[in-house]
């Protein structure tokens, strides 16, 4: 298995550009999650989506922070414009509904942004 | 909100020692879980448990889920180098499909 495919794995841009980072969940699955994880707030959720539609999104900070999945088998997190405070490290998992080992969510390697 | 207390923040112990860690909520969770994160990848799972006193081993990681569900521990035994890493234990409410994560225990191991 691929398992769950993020990219860019590092990401440098300047304050004030657009960012948008990749995500490819596990084939199968059906649910999707988009993490920032720093030093200071530890992992945190963004937004996750059931069957490609934003089920909670009340992890998002603000305005500039959007995400879309336009199918099961892809989705984008937009930062826009960015700012050196987003600087972080960006995870995507996915994990299948109704699996009977519920709860369990399979991670990416996550993209590093850096905001400078 | 929901919020998993995970101590200690972090150790840094002698190889061949054991390791415990714990979290504990004062919600109730029907899931704890137990992921590690090594440097420069996302976490991965270690241990998922599903019921009360639920007590599960994986190789010489072994993980319980509180008999309250407030809680859940997690011990490795006779550390290795490779135990290195941050561990974060993870829990789930009954309904819907989100993950609270504690803040993770930052493991260190002397040789």
């Amino acid at each position: 298995d691929a398992g769950v495919i993020q990219s860019p794995r590092h990401e440098v841009t300047e304050m004030g550009q657009e960012v948008t980072l990749r995500c490819k969940p596990i084939s199968g699955h059906d649910s999707l999650f988009w993490y920032r994880q720093t030093m200071m707030r530890g992992l945190e959720l963004l937004i996750y989506f059931n069957n490609n539609v934003p089920i909670d999104d009340s992890g998002m900070p603000e305005d500039r922070f959007s995400a879309k999945m336009p199918n099961a088998s892809f989705s984008t997190l937009k930062i826009q414009p960015s700012e050196p405070r987003d600087s972080a490290v960006y995870f995507c998992a996915s994990s299948l509904i109704g699996d009977p080992r519920k709860g369990i969510q399979y991670f990416g390697a996550g993209t590093r942004l850096s905001v400078l | 909100g929901q919020q998993l207390n995970q101590s200690p923040q972090s150790m840094f112990i002698q190889e061949g020692e054991d390791v415990s860690m714990n979290c504990t909520s004062s919600s109730i969770f029907n899931t704890w879980l137990w992921y590690k994160q090594d440097p420069g990848e996302g976490p991965v799972l270690l241990i998922a448990l599903y019921k009360a006193g639920e007590l599960t081993s994986n190789g010489r990681l072994t993980a319980q889920f509180g008999i309250t569900r407030k809680d859940s521990f997690l011990n490795i035994s006779a550390s290795i180098p490779s135990d290195v890493g941050i561990y974060f234990c993870a829990g789930q409410r009954e309904y819907g499909n989100k993950l609270v994560f504690g803040a993770g225990t930052i493991l260190r191991v002397k040789s």
